[in-house]
C-alpha cells in the first residue's frame, strides 16, 4: 500500500539556521507533491507545490526539492525564525486524481 | 475574504448521540473534502465531493455520512459516535480546474465524545 513517511521526531534548530525536513514515499508515483504548515488546533495551510518534472521550487525563504528516483522530497526553511515553529505536512498527489495522502508531519521548533 | 468556515469549532456529544458538523465555503470550489485527524497523526480522508458526486473512502466507517446540498455547504453526520471518534474534523476545498490543486482548509471542529 502507499506509504508516506516523515520524521516523527520533532526537529529543534537554532534561529537563523536552515531547517531541512524530509518526506519519503513508497509504492507511489506522485505527479505533484505539496507541503502544508499546520499550527496546533488549526487546519493546514498550503505552502508550496512541486511537479514531478521540477527539481526545485522556491518561495521566499522556502525551498522544496523533488527526487522521483529517490522517492523523496526535501523541504528547506532558510534563516529560520521562531515564528516558523509548526508541524509541516507533505502530501503527494497522483496524476489525474484530486485526492491526497498526507504524511504524519514533522514538528519543527525554532529556538530563539 | 473568501474562506472555508466550520461550525462549531468545538463540539461535545455523548456516546451514541448523533452529531452533525458543518462546513461552508465562499471560494466556489467544486471539490469539498472531510478529513479526520487524531493527535500527532496525519489527516485521514473520509470522503469527498466532486460537485455533487460523492466519493467514499473504502475504510470510512458506515457510522460516518455526508451531505452536500449545494456548492457552498457540506455536512458530516456521525450517526452513533463512539469514544474512538473523538478527533479534529477538517473540511477542505479545492478547485480542480486550476493547475495547482492546492487545498484550502477550514479551522476544524474538535469533537469530544463523553
Amino acid at each position: 500500500s502507499q506509504k508516506i513517511e516523515q520524521n516523527s521526531e520533532a526537529l529543534n534548530i537554532q534561529e537563523g539556521k536552515t531547517a531541512t525536513l524530509t518526506c519519503n514515499y513508497t509504492n507511489y508515483s506522485p505527479a505533484y507533491l505539496q507541503w502544508y504548515r499546520q499550527d496546533p488546533g488549526r487546519g493546514p495551510v498550503f505552502l508550496l507545490l512541486i511537479r514531478e518534472n521540477e527539481k526545485e521550487k522556491r518561495k521566499e525563504r522556502l525551498k522544496v526539492t523533488f527526487d522521483t528516483t529517490l522517492k523523496q522530497s526535501l523541504f528547506h526553511i532558510t534563516a529560520s525564525q521562531p515564528a516558523d515553529s509548526a508541524t509541516y505536512l507533505c502530501a503527494p498527489q497522483g496524476s489525474g486524481t484530486y485526492k491526497y495522502i498526507f504524511g504524519t508531519g514533522t514538528r519543527l521548533k525554532v529556538l530563539a | 475574504d473568501a474562506m472555508v468556515i466550520q461550525n462549531p469549532r468545538y463540539q461535545v456529544t455523548q456516546f451514541g448521540k448523533p452529531v452533525t458538523l458543518s462546513c461552508s465555503q465562499t471560494l466556489n470550489h467544486n471539490v469539498m473534502y472531510w478529513y479526520q485527524q487524531k493527535s500527532s497523526q496525519a489527516p485521514k480522508l473520509l470522503f469527498h465531493y466532486y460537485d455533487k458526486d460523492f466519493n467514499n473512502e473504502a475504510d470510512t466507517p458506515d457510522n460516518f455520512q455526508s451531505r452536500r446540498p449545494n456548492t457552498s455547504f457540506c455536512f458530516l453526520d456521525i450517526r452513533s459516535p463512539g469514544l474512538g471518534d473523538a478527533a479534529m474534523y477538517l473540511c477542505a476545498t479545492s478547485r480542480i480546474d486550476s493547475l495547482s490543486y492546492e487545498q484550502y482548509f477550514g479551522p476544524g471542529t474538535r469533537l469530544t465524545v463523553t
